[in-house]
C-alpha cells in the first residue's frame, strides 16, 4: 500500500522560504507511471495544484506561483520536496503530497489517488 | 486557466434521498485522444486529505460505493448519491486534469438534513 508523509517546519517567517518534503514508502518516485505532486489548501478554503514532478525529473509548475516554487526529487531518498520562497501570509495553508498515473507517454491516467496526511504551515512572524 | 464552478455551494438532503453536485468547466474538457472527460470527483471530510471517488468523468475509483456515480461531458458534470448515507457528509470537489494548471471547483459542503 503506498503512504506519502509530508515533514517541515509548521512556522515559517513571512518573506522566507518555506520547505516541505514527501516522503513515498510502498512504492518507488522512480517508477514510470507515477508523477508526484503539491497541492494546498488554505484553512478553510478549495484546494491549489502547485505543481509536480515527474519519475525523469520533468516539472510541472502553477503559473501562478511558477516564479516561487521549486519542486525536486531525491531518489536515493524516496522523497520529493517543495520549496517556496519570499512567503507571506497568504501561503499559509495545508500542503499535501499527491501521486498521480501518467501513460507511457506521459498523459493523465488516474488523478490524485494516493494523498499524505497534509501539513499545516502557517507564515507568521 | 480553466475556471471550474461548482454548484450548490451547499446542499441538506435527507438520508436515503438523492443528492446532485454539479460543476461546470469554462472550457471542454473533452480528451479527443480516447474521446473521455478529464474530470475527477473528490470527497473531503474534515481534517482528511480529498478522496478520490470518481476520474474520467464518470469511472469509479476501486472500492468506491456504488451509489457514487458520475455524468456529463465536455462542460457540464454531475456528481451523484443515488442513496445518501450518514457517512457521505462532507466537501466534494471537482478538477479538471485536461491542461495544466490544474483546476478544481471551490467545493460543495454536503450535509445531513
Amino acid at each position: 500500500q503506498l503512504q506519502l508523509q509530508e515533514s517541515g517546519p509548521g512556522l515559517v517567517k513571512p518573506s522566507e522560504t518555506l520547505s516541505l518534503t514527501c516522503t513515498v514508502s510502498g512504492g518507488s518516485i522512480s517508477s514510470s507511471n507515477s508523477y508526484w505532486d503539491w497541492i494546498r489548501q488554505p484553512p478553510g478554503k478549495g484546494l491549489e495544484w502547485i505543481g509536480s514532478i515527474s519519475y525523469s525529473g520533468i516539472t510541472y509548475y502553477n503559473p501562478s506561483l511558477k516564479s516561487r516554487v521549486t519542486i525536486s526529487a531525491d531518489t536515493s531518498k524516496n522523497q520529493f520536496s517543495l520549496e517556496l520562497s519570499s512567503v507571506t501570509a497568504a501561503d499559509t495553508a495545508v500542503y499535501y503530497c499527491a501521486r498521480h498515473l501518467v501513460s507511457p507517454v506521459g498523459e493523465w491516467l488516474v488523478p490524485f489517488d494516493y494523498w499524505g496526511q497534509g501539513a499545516l504551515v502557517t507564515v507568521s512572524s | 486557466d480553466i475556471v471550474m464552478t461548482q454548484s450548490p455551494d451547499s446542499l441538506a438532503v435527507s438520508l436515503g434521498e438523492r443528492a446532485t453536485i454539479n460543476c461546470k468547466s469554462s472550457q471542454s474538457v473533452l480528451y479527443s485522444s480516447n474521446n473521455k472527460n478529464s474530470l475527477v470527483w473528490y470527497q473531503q471530510k474534515p481534517g482528511q486529505p480529498p478522496k478520490l471517488l470518481i476520474y474520467w468523468a464518470s469511472t469509479r475509483e476501486s472500492g468506491v460505493p456504488d451509489r457514487f456515480s458520475g455524468s456529463g461531458s465536455g462542460t457540464d458534470f454531475t456528481l451523484t448519491i443515488s442513496s445518501l448515507q450518514a457517512e457521505d457528509a462532507a466537501v466534494y470537489y471537482c478538477q479538471q486534469y485536461f491542461s495544466i494548471p490544474i483546476t478544481f471547483g471551490q467545493g460543495t459542503r454536503l450535509e445531513i438534513k
